[in-house]
């Protein structure tokens, strides 16, 4: 079945380091692409998302692009701040009126 | 639009209690999803809903879980008997099957602790 694998945390930056979280995935047609970030004792809220091959998602500086050929959506920002501190989630959804499909998610920690 | 609204927040409760969580969607949104969330498991779809009709519960854990969607703008998460290990929180999610990429919109979720 379609499944997301991200990389395991948790992962601890100085503030405006460089972040990458990387996340692929497996599913047997062509799904759209998400980032949800969840902040402490809160839901999650979509970062980005992507639709087809080669879409770039961005929002508040963080950006991620959709590869088919290596079936990856990792998730970047350049300069990372103490209020990114959060749990990213990568997922897929694989169509219309089907649940989303989430990685185990990345805890990011970023210290000033 | 307010958001998908979940009550109550924090849940505590007795080993062999009911416990019944509530989900209002997005007005409109005829999508709604139930997970869970725990620390080893992660973030488990428990069961999910098109146009109020339950489509998949392969996730829902045991007989004890029921779920029900009696119109568009409400659904509920029942648990009877609940043990210690539904300790978890329990997200609540809505969107629209308009299109592939629409993303769902998860509400503030139910913290629930059985003792």
């Amino acid at each position: 079945g379609d499944s997301v694998t991200q990389m395991e945390g948790p992962v601890t930056l100085s503030e405006e380091a460089f972040l990458t979280i990387n996340c692929t995935y497996t599913a047997t047609g062509y799904p759209s692409l998400f980032w949800y970030v969840q902040y402490p004792g809160e839901g999650l809220q979509l970062l980005l998302k992507a639709t087809k091959a080669d879409d770039k998602g961005s929002n508040k500086g963080f950006e991620a692009t959709y590869r088919k050929e290596t079936t990856s959506f990792h998730l970047e920002k350049g300069s990372v701040q103490v209020s990114d501190s959060a749990v990213y989630f990568c997922a897929l959804k694989p169509g219309r009126g089907t649940p989303l499909v989430f990685g185990k998610g990345t805890r990011l920690s970023v210290i000033a | 639009d307010a958001g998908v609204i979940q009550s109550p927040r924090h849940e505590v409760t007795e080993m062999g209690q009911e416990v019944t969580l509530r989900c209002k969607p997005i007005s409109g949104h005829n999508s709604l999803f139930w997970y869970r969330q725990t620390m080893m498991r992660g973030l488990e779809l428990l069961i999910y809903f098109n146009n109020n009709v339950p489509i998949d519960d392969s996730g829902m854990p045991e007989d004890r879980f029921s779920a029900k969607m009696p119109n568009a703008s409400f659904s509920t998460l029942k648990i009877q008997p609940s043990e210690p290990r539904d300790s978890a929180v329990y997200f609540c999610a809505s969107s629209s099957q308009g299109a592939a990429n629409t993303e769902a919109f998860f509400g503030q979720g139910t913290r629930l602790t059985v003792v």
